[in-house]
């Protein structure tokens, strides 16, 4: 079974320092990863995603993300935040030929001016 | 390319009310999902089809929630009876096959039972 592990409900950071937020994936076969965000009231957008190509991964809006085998993680990162990153992010994975994603619980992104 | 497309955005209606969620998703793709998000349990997948078939509807909480997907075009999720705990948003997302494309959602519906 396939699962994902993000380390952190709550994570705030200074406007202008680095983002880190952590996923660790549990999978029996090489995962496909993605990241996603959720502003206020609205749906889940993809950020990024790993499937199987470069284990560096760059998003949208600065985000990227890399794909460490060794560790099983594949956590996001920018390198300054803005005020606009606040928002609740989640990661998730996927098996090739299965369509289904597992999420996990999400964590919940605050910048500090 | 519109995206996914729910209706309505919002829904409140009363306990023992029958309501009805719609879902358009991308032309094209070939798996349907939906998901209810409330702040207790977070992300919870309730049934997906591939293909207009359902193929897991275990996350669907019990009889009163049922769902299809008559056409490529069209989804719905109903519950019948509705109540309180029911309250949610509910998400659809629509993805293409294998797994590494990843899923498209739409904007939800926010469902509120009094």
């Amino acid at each position: 079974a396939q699962s994902v592990t993000q380390l952190g409900s709550h994570v705030s950071v200074s406007e202008g320092a680095l983002v880190l937020l952590r996923c660790n994936y549990s999978s029996s076969v090489p995962p496909y990863l993605f990241w996603y965000v959720q502003y206020p009231n609205q749906g889940l957008q993809l950020l990024l995603k790993y499937t199987s190509a470069a284990t560096l991964v760059k998003g949208i809006n600065g985000f990227e993300a890399e794909f460490k085998k060794s560790e099983t993680s594949f956590h996001l990162t920018k390198p300054s935040a803005h005020m606009s990153d606040a928002a609740e992010y989640f990661c998730a994975v996927a098996n090739f030929g299965n369509e289904k994603l597992t999420f996990g619980t999400g964590t919940r992104l605050t910048i500090i001016p | 390319d519109a995206g996914v497309i729910q209706s309505p955005r919002h829904e409140v209606t009363e306990m023992g009310q029958e309501v009805t969620l719609r879902c358009k998703p991308i032309s094209g793709h070939n798996s349907l999902f939906w998901y209810r998000q409330t702040m207790m349990r977070g992300l919870e997948l309730l049934i997906y089809f591939n293909n207009n078939v359902p193929i897991d509807d275990s996350g669907m909480p019990e009889d009163r929630f049922s769902a299809k997907m008559p056409n490529a075009s069209f989804s719905t999720l109903k519950i019948q009876p509705s109540e309180p705990r029911d309250s949610a948003v509910y998400f659809c997302a629509s993805s293409a096959a294998q797994g590494g494309f990843g899923y498209t959602f739409g904007s939800g519906t926010r469902l509120t039972v009094v």
